[in-house]
């Protein structure tokens, strides 16, 4: 079946650390790749996305590049923000398939000034 | 701007109590899509809808019942709450058959069954 697996948190980080969440799939098909973040008392927004192997992701100093050969999509920043505090989900769909989207179960990073 | 709106963002019932939770977008997205949100478990999907009228159960439907009688509202039905329910509820809609399939999600419904 299709899967995905995130690394366990919680994760805490000192401003201006570095970042990385590592995720990775099983898909029966031909996946695209999601990373949605979730701020405190909100829903899930998209924070960046790829739709082929070798393509890179990024968004607000995020990145995350699609590695067919090691089916992982790992989020990653330079140097964090206290306003990067949120839950981070990993997420696949396959393309021309299902519209449904296959969720990892999270990790909250914590940011300390 | 895209929006999607849930009607409450805190609900408490009482044990054995039908339960309506509402979502409305604006977007004119043909799908949408039901969530539970739980520590530790991650999203998961209760049904989906791709179309006024359809339906599909998604991975934990026991215990829910949709509704979708225009395009633009999606409605969760617990037919008689039980404690087990108290969760996280996130809707959340997108375009059939985009190629870029993102969703868009509501701020969410914190359900508490007493």
């Amino acid at each position: 079946g299709n899967s995905v697996t995130q690394m366990e948190g919680p994760v805490t980080l000192s401003e201006e650390a570095f970042l990385t969440i590592n995720c990775t799939y099983t898909a029966t098909g031909y996946p695209s790749l999601f990373w949605y973040v979730q701020y405190p008392g909100e829903g899930l927004q998209l924070l960046l996305k790829a739709t082929k192997a070798d393509d890179k992701g990024s968004n607000k100093g995020f990145e995350a590049t699609y590695r067919k050969e090691t089916t992982s999509f790992h989020l990653e920043k330079g140097s964090v923000q206290v306003s990067d505090s949120a839950v981070y989900f990993c997420a696949l769909t396959l393309q021309g398939g299902s519209e449904k989207l296959v969720f990892g179960k999270g990790t909250k990073l914590t940011v300390n000034p | 701007d895209v929006k999607v709106t849930q009607s409450s963002r805190y609900l408490v019932k009482r044990t054995g109590e039908k339960v309506f939770l509402e979502c409305v977008q604006d977007m004119d997205h043909e799908n949408m899509f039901w969530y539970r949100q739980d520590p530790g478990l991650g999203l998961r999907l209760i049904y989906f809808s791709y179309d006024v009228k359809m339906k599909e159960k998604g991975d934990i439907p026991e215990g829910y019942s949709v509704s979708r009688e225009k395009k633009e509202r999606f409605s969760l039905i617990l037919e008689s709450a039980s404690t087990n329910q108290t969760s996280m509820y996130l809707c959340a809609s997108s375009l059939f058959r985009d190629s870029k399939n993102i969703q868009y999600f509501g701020a969410g419904t914190r359900l508490s069954v007493l």
